[in-house]
Order: structure tokens, then C-alpha cells, then sequence
């Protein structure tokens, strides 16, 4: 089966420092997409970045990059100068199987403090 | 675009009614998924379409859960009868299914069965 793992239930960080989330996964395929989403207290599901397995440049999105270890099969999330705005649970995800379906890991619950 | 539109997003009912969750995917996106959200369980996907097909359905817990796609704009998901162990948030997410691309979400709708 493929799954998902976020190793750390919770973290916390202070206002303007940087934080690494983890996730490890497991799949047979050779070509896929990972991607980590934020939901905050609203509960809105937001993509924050997604990275491309064949790509060997780790993807960046402002604030948000991405530490991509294809052979260990870890995706990692860096949040550099954590903003207030940033609490939330973040989430791992891949496609199961090369398909639509996104597997999900069970979150990381981020605080970040001022 | 609106984005994906979930109704209602808050439903309260007796154990044993039928209860209708709605979703209306975006627009010219071709996959349809209906997860759950427990704090259990986390993100667990239900079933999801393709073209307005039932692909997977192997995540629908038991009988007493059914969805539909009748066209390509809407989408339901129905329990009946209801049991206070399906309170949860039911997300409803759509992608372009080309495979390999991320979902886009709702905003849940949070259901108590009580």
C-alpha cells in the first residue's frame, strides 16, 4: 500500500524564524507530483507547493521550499520567516498510484508564535 | 472562478435521517472527490469520478452511503440513515484529472449527527 507519513504531530516556531516540516512516503511509481497543503482554522484546504518527482531543482514558492530526497522518498517543507498567518495544519500528499487520487498524510499542527 | 461550492456548510441532525451533501466542482474539471475529515481518521478519501463515472468507491464506509454525478457541473453525497459517527467534515475536491494534478477543495461542510 502507499502511504504517507508526517512524523511530527505538532511544532511550534517563533514569529520571523524558520521551520522543517517532514514527510516520508512510499510508492512504486518513477514519475509523480507531491504536494503539501495548509489548512487553517477556516478549514479551507489550500495547495502551498508541489514538486515534480522528475525534477531534480527543488520547487519554491516565496517563503515556502520544498527539500526533495527522491532515493529516501522524502518531501520536507521549509517555512522561512514564519508569519502569524502561518498557523495551521499542514498536510503531505501524493497521488495514489500514478492516478488522481491524493493520499494524505495525518497533518502537523504549526504554531507559530510572536 | 468561484472555486469549488460545497453546500450547506453546516448541517445538525437526528440520528436516522437522510442527510444530502451538494458540491459543485469548477468548471471544466474532469475528477470529482468526496473526502472526509475526522480527527481520528484524518483525510479519508470516499470515492471519486471521472467524467461523471465512479471510478473508486472503495472508500465509502458502508450501504448507508451513496453519491451521484449526474452531470458534470454537481455532485451529492447522501447518508441514510445518519449515525452520530459520521459527524465529521465531508470535503468535496475537483482537478483538472489529468493525473499527477492537485485538487482543489471546498470548504467542507461540517456535519453533526446527534
Amino acid at each position: 500500500a502507499q502511504t504517507v507519513t508526517q512524523s511530527q504531530p505538532e511544532m511550534s516556531v517563533q514569529e520571523a524564524e524558520t521551520v522543517t516540516l517532514s514527510c516520508t512516503y512510499d510508492t512504486s511509481e518513477s514519475n509523480y507530483y507531491l504536494f503539501w497543503y495548509k489548512q487553517p482554522p477556516s478549514r479551507q484546504m489550500i495547495l502551498v507547493i508541489r514538486q515534480e518527482a522528475y525534477k531534480q531543482q527543488n520547487a519554491t514558492e516565496n517563503r515556502f521550499s520544498v527539500n526533495f530526497q527522491k532515493a529516501a522518498k522524502s518531501f520536507s517543507l521549509k517555512i522561512s520567516d514564519s508569519q502569524l498567518g502561518d498557523t495551521a495544519m499542514y498536510f503531505c500528499a501524493f497521488p495514489q498510484g500514478g492516478s488522481e487520487k491524493l493520499v494524505f498524510g495525518k497533518g502537523t499542527k504549526l504554531t507559530v508564535n510572536p | 472562478d468561484a472555486g469549488v461550492i460545497q453546500s450547506p456548510r453546516h448541517e445538525v441532525t437526528e440520528m436516522g435521517q437522510e442527510v444530502t451533501l451538494r458540491c459543485k466542482p469548477i468548471s471544466g474539471h474532469n475528477s470529482l472527490f468526496w473526502y472526509r475529515q475526522t480527527m481520528m481518521r484524518g483525510l479519508e478519501l470516499l470515492i471519486y469520478f471521472n467524467n461523471n463515472v465512479p471510478i473508486d468507491d472503495s472508500g465509502m464506509p458502508e450501504d448507508r452511503f451513496s453519491a451521484k454525478m449526474p452531470n458534470a457541473s454537481f455532485s451529492t453525497l447522501k447518508i441514510q440513515p445518519s449515525e452520530p459517527r459520521d459527524s465529521a467534515v465531508y470535503f468535496c475536491a475537483s482537478s483538472l484529472g489529468v493525473g499527477n494534478t492537485e485538487a482543489f477543495f471546498g470548504q467542507g461542510t461540517r456535519l453533526t449527527v446527534v
